[in-house]
């Protein structure tokens, strides 16, 4: 099955630096890559799809200067959280779509866990 | 407006059947998923339906009702590791995943 991987897996920052987050497709090209954040006890939030090549698109309420996406290979994207602070302290997960068939299915990341101190 | 209801939580004995509804209202579709997430990490994909019906799969079936904008996934002989979040997407006219709120499945011995 298609696989998807993030690094790192969690990361502890002090508040005013910055975090990036890698996403990676490991044997399939995702032309599609979703952003999501997830806080304690609550569903996915999407903050942003991306794709090859293109500038991101970002969700109403999601600073796109403070959350800056690169998509620039069919197998990385890359997340990050510009001068983090703690309200930014979330569970990071992002997902992978192949451009082939009919499979809109989105294959996930195991996750990153920010915190910020 | 786009819209996924699904309950909140479920709580189910180990070794029984439950059934997770879900209902949707969205612009234009092109099928439902079903994910399992289980805390801290993230989802995995169970099912997707994009024909009326149902789909069986090992302990897991999925089904579907286009008419009715509704689906449903049933566990059956459910155990302790099925203790999870049960998250509902369906893929809207612009092939974009709007999710619902998840399930939280509790099973009890």
């Amino acid at each position: 099955g298609a696989v998807v991987s993030q690094h790192p897996s969690w990361v502890i920052c002090k508040s005013g630096t910055s975090v990036k987050i890698e996403c990676r497709s490991l044997d399939f090209q995702a032309t599609t890559m979703f952003w999501y954040r997830q806080f304690p006890k609550q569903s996915l939030m999407l903050m942003a799809t991306s794709n090859e090549g293109s500038k991101a698109t970002y969700e109403q309420g999601v600073e796109k200067d403070k959350f800056l996406i690169n998509h620039a290979s069919l197998t990385l994207s890359t997340l990050t959280v510009t001068s983090a602070h703690p309200e930014d302290s979330s569970f990071y997960i992002c997902s992978a779509r192949g451009g082939g068939g009919d499979s809109y299915e989105q294959y996930f990341g195991p996750g990153t866990r920010l915190t910020v101190t | 407006g786009q819209n996924i209801d699904q309950p909140t939580e479920m709580t189910a004995t180990e070794g029984a059947i439950v059934q997770i509804n879900c209902t949707y209202q969205t612009s234009g579709f092109n099928g439902l998923f079903w994910y399992q997430q289980h805390a801290g990490e993230a989802p995995t994909f169970l099912s997707y339906n994009v024909l009326d019906g149902l789909e069986e799969k090992g302990r897991f079936s999925s089904f579907l009702s286009r008419s009715k904008g509704y689906s449903y996934l049933l566990l059956k002989e459910l155990q302790m590791k099925d203790s999870a979040s049960y998250l509902c997407a369906v893929l809207d006219s612009n092939y974009q995943l709007i999710w619902g709120a998840g399930t939280k499945l509790i099973i009890k011995p």
